[in-house]
């Protein structure tokens, strides 16, 4: 199977600040990375799709790069509303498998 | 407008079977592979099975090979997942989700159907 890590596990930051996730795949999985946010009693939303493709409706603050093993989520200047765990996933290969997650909260 | 209603989740003693269901509309269901994921209690997600649009494929994560099954049915725009000799580290919530890209995302999800397996 392959194992998404992520880092930070979690991470305190204040609104404008630009915030950085790491999520490293334990082998190449091409771009079939995705990245979900999640708000605590709500079910995930897609975020960015194929590495770097940002999902119809998510803001442009979001961005993705990354290929073969190493990808990163980027939020440009965090919004309250962006207060939130967040995964990565690939699609790759099947099992599917997630990060852990990486929970941003308010300094 | 996407909506994807989960049901089925219970209280379930270990060893127990359930079906979970999920009924979907405001898209052409048969076009897509669905997928169910769960989260445990307090934990992370889990991707546990995807099935293809004509149901010609299904893939599971190993812990519920040959106890969970999961199926469809276009007709009715309704995804299934079949649940035997379940255990307790299977309690979670499980959400259905659409298939994006193939198999590779899922851009909608439902709000989940919590299942407790418990004595």
């Amino acid at each position: 199977d392959i194992q998404m890590t992520q880092s930070p596990s979690s991470l305190s930051a204040s609104v404008g600040d630009r915030v950085t996730i790491t999520c490293r795949a334990s082998q190449s999985i091409s771009n079939y990375l995705n990245w979900y946010q999640q708000k605590p009693g709500t079910a995930p939303r897609l975020l960015i799709y194929s590495a770097s493709s940002l999902q119809r409706g998510v803001p442009s603050r979001f961005s993705g790069s990354g290929s073969g093993t190493d990808f990163t989520l980027t939020i440009n200047s965090l919004q309250p509303e962006d207060f939130a765990t967040y995964y990565c996933h690939q699609g790759y290969n099947t099992p599917q498998t997630f990060g852990q997650g990486t929970k941003v909260e308010i300094k | 407008e996407v909506q994807l209603v989960e049901s089925g989740g219970v209280v379930v003693q270990p060893g127990g079977s359930l079906r979970l269901s999920c009924a979907t509309s405001g898209f052409t269901f048969k076009d897509y592979t669905m997928h169910w994921v769960r989260q445990p209690p307090g934990k992370g997600l889990e991707w546990v099975s995807l099935i293809s649009w004509d149901a010609g494929s299904a893939y599971y994560i190993d812990s519920v090979k040959g106890r969970f099954t999961i199926s469809r049915d276009n007709s009715k725009s309704s995804l299934y997942l079949e649940m035997h000799s379940l255990r307790i580290d299977d309690t979670g919530l499980y959400y259905c989700a659409k298939g994006f890209y193939g198999y590779s995302s899922a851009d909608h999800w439902g709000q989940g159907t919590l299942v407790t397996v418990s004595s």
